[in-house]
């Protein structure tokens, strides 16, 4: 059965280290989103990519934080410098390209950054 | 601008009797509506979703919804609530003006009592 993966599901930092999470979409996907979730804030959209290209990347602190697709199985975010106000949980989820198609989510990383 | 509004932070129901949890949406078109549930510590799962015909809609889980256009509303329902219904839920709908990406409520954690 297709899933999204995602590495690592954990990881502890220290502040000020570089972070970098990947996901493997589903096979056949063309979209892949990036998101953060945290108590406060909620499910924020980070960034999403269609056919490997970046659509959308609004949602993410441009100075620190970075998302890629090196290629249709492999999408990265990486995080550099870290901060403390980066600890939450990270999901990357995957998609077809039509309006109905549904997203589904990778079980996500959680970051701490001490 | 569109927008999802889950009204109630948390729903508390006794195992056995139905559940009710609630969305509201706000989109410029045609809406495309989605229900996904949390675990604790695990990505979103996708329960159901509305895209046209018929306005009651039959997921995962034995949950369904019914889409309501006049009230602009989409709630989530379950005849028969199980303990391990407990869980975060998220109503989300289709961006008119994006149609990859998603506009997400902010959650509504159900408790099951038993």
């Amino acid at each position: 059965d297709a899933r999204v993966t995602q590495t690592p599901r954990h990881k502890v930092t220290e502040m000020g280290q570089e972070v970098t999470m990947r996901c493997q979409p589903i096979l056949g996907h063309n979209t892949v989103f990036w998101y953060r979730q945290t108590m406060m804030q909620g499910l924020e959209l980070l960034a999403y990519f269609r056919n490997r290209a970046p659509l959308d990347d609004s949602g993410m602190p441009k100075d620190r934080f970075s998302a890629e697709m090196p290629d249709a199985t492999l999408a990265t975010l990486k995080i550099q410098p870290s901060e403390p106000r980066d600890s939450a949980v990270y999901f990357c989820a995957s998609g077809g390209d039509r309006p109905t198609d549904t997203q589904y989510f990778g079980p996500g990383t959680r970051l701490t950054v001490l | 601008a569109q927008s999802v509004a889950q009204p109630e932070d948390q729903v508390n129901v006794a195992e056995g009797n139905p559940l009710t949890v609630k969305c509201t949406y706000s989109v410029s078109g045609n809406p495309y509506l989605f229900w996904y549930v949390q675990y604790p510590n695990r990505g979103l799962q996708f329960l159901l979703k509305y895209i046209t015909g018929d306005n009651l809609v039959k997921g995962s889980y034995g949950f369904e919804a019914e889409f309501n256009k006049s009230q602009t509303s989409f709630h989530l329902k379950k005849p028969s609530a199980l303990v391990s219904d407990s869980a975060l839920y998220f109503c989300a709908v289709r961006d008119a003006g994006n149609n990859r990406k998603l506009i997400w409520g902010l959650g509504t954690s159900l408790a099951v009592n038993p």
